[in-house]
């Protein structure tokens, strides 16, 4: 009865690869975020979604392309992968301005 | 543009002191104030939220913040630190009460307690 989950857990790939990373969250929220936390902790904002719709992207390579099937999943997708991909992923959501609710994170490993 | 700023980067205590880690924040109109813990190898979990009425906040594990309008900040303090408290605190803003809002992060803070 996980509230925000993601998988997989640990992702290790080679420099070119794709690579999907996907969430689902059973807390009927209707906001769904992506975030990359760097090797010193700094969480930054990549995508946001509201209803299925697209609301935040921040300045991020078009090799990342999110995608919500519907408002309790948000996948991210990777093309061509390189060594500063490297990272811990965080999916989270929330409803309205209320806070986030974390998942528990994909650590991305890129050789 | 707005931003959170978190200035002690490290605070290394014994168990049993006293904590107060800073945030600051420049936005000027109403904000939604949170602070997140992050235990070592694990997710973000909320600790306490601001959405307006005492500013005195208590959260959860004995943890508390202070919202003061005047100075844009909103410091967390727990009176008496213990080891399990080991882990990396971040202050977020919300600057607007809609989900379109993008949530702003400090840089966070590592707190190592000493047993």
């Amino acid at each position: 009865d996980t509230a925000v989950s993601q998988t997989p857990k640990y992702l290790v790939t080679q420099m070119g690869n794709d690579k999907s990373i996907k969430c689902e969250q059973n807390l009927g929220h209707d906001t769904m975020y992506w975030y990359k936390q760097d090797s010193k902790k700094f969480l930054k904002i990549m995508f946001s979604y509201n209803n299925k719709e697209l609301i935040i992207n921040e300045t991020v390579p078009n090799r990342f392309s999110p995608k919500s099937p519907d408002k309790a999943h948000l996948n991210l997708h990777i093309n061509s992968l390189e060594l500063g991909d490297s990272a811990v992923y965080f999916c989270a959501s929330s409803q309205e301005f209320n806070e986030q609710f974390f998942g528990p994170g994909t650590r991305l490993t890129v050789l | 543009a707005q931003s959170v700023s978190q200035h002690n980067h490290h605070v290394i205590l014994s168990e049993a002191a006293s904590l107060e880690l800073g945030c600051n924040y420049s936005y000027g109109g109403t904000v939604n104030l949170f602070w997140y813990v992050q235990y070592p190898g694990q997710h973000l979990q909320l600790l306490l939220k601001y959405f307006s009425g005492d500013p005195l906040v208590k959260g959860i594990k004995g943890f508390e913040a202070e919202f003061i309008k005047s100075k844009f900040s909103f410091n967390l303090r727990k009176p008496s630190v213990q080891w399990s408290d080991t882990a990396e605190y971040f202050c977020a803003v919300n600057p607007g009460y809609s989900s379109a809002s993008k949530i702003i992060f400090g840089s966070g803070t590592r707190l190592s307690i000493r047993p």
